[in-house]
């Protein structure tokens, strides 16, 4: 049974840094490209960013460019994302999803929460 | 970047109805076209990938179809479970994107 489960959540200060990660079982984790996705209080969906299944490639949304960097580690089958410079607007629940530009996200985690407030 | 735009917004109807749902795209998204269902406080869940494939577990009722800049999901027969907001989601060009969502409300 695939299984993804995203932690790292929590409050932080604007400004501030946080890395959220997602631990993925039940699939081969180094065959498939993955996804961040994020949702703000009462709002849609937004893609964040993909990473290709071996890490060599990195894609971000305009919104988050330069300050979100994502990773992932293969031998540990675990996606992260750091999130640097964080602003209020970044507030939002944080899914990881398997899928991304070569493939449809077919599998989410439950989501982690972000808040950015003083 | 790619505009999808969903329409209604919100769609009232009763069980047993049928749903049809639209999304229409800025350019052309081939068809790599999705379309997921969201109830409160859940994940996305994928329902229709590639414009018209069910995903793994899907019901037969739910189908989708269209090519290129416009899509349309429908539900044959809506069962009480169905009541949610769906979204399309394209992954034809970088960035992806996703529309704004449909909201299927009880009538």
């Amino acid at each position: 049974e695939v299984q993804l489960l995203e932690s790292g959540g929590g409050l932080v200060q604007p400004g501030g840094s946080l890395r959220v990660s997602c631990a993925a079982s039940g699939f081969t984790f180094s065959s498939y490209a993955m996804s961040w996705v994020r949702q703000a209080p009462g709002k849609g969906l937004e893609w964040v960013s993909a990473i290709s299944s071996s890490g060599g490639g990195a894609y971000y949304a305009e919104s988050v460019k330069g300050r979100f960097t994502i990773s992932r580690d293969n031998s540990k089958n675990t996606l992260y994302l750091q999130m640097n410079s964080l602003r209020a607007e970044d507030t939002a629940v944080y899914y990881c999803a398997r899928g991304g530009g070569s493939s449809p996200l077919d599998y989410w985690g439950p989501g982690t929460l972000v808040t950015v407030s003083s | 970047e790619i505009v999808l735009t969903q329409s209604p917004a919100t769609l009232s109807l009763s069980p047993g109805e049928r749903a049809t749902l639209s999304c229409r795209a800025s350019q052309s998204v081939g068809i790599y076209l999705a379309w997921y269902q969201q109830k409160p406080g859940q994940a996305p869940r994928l329902l229709i990938y590639d414009a018209s494939n069910r995903a793994t577990g899907i019901p037969a009722r739910f189908s989708g179809s269209g090519s290129g800049t416009d899509f349309t999901l429908t539900i044959s027969s809506l069962e009480p479970e169905d009541f949610a907001v769906y979204y399309c989601q394209q992954r034809s060009n970088w960035p992806i994107t996703f529309g704004q969502g449909t909201r299927l409300e009880i009538k």
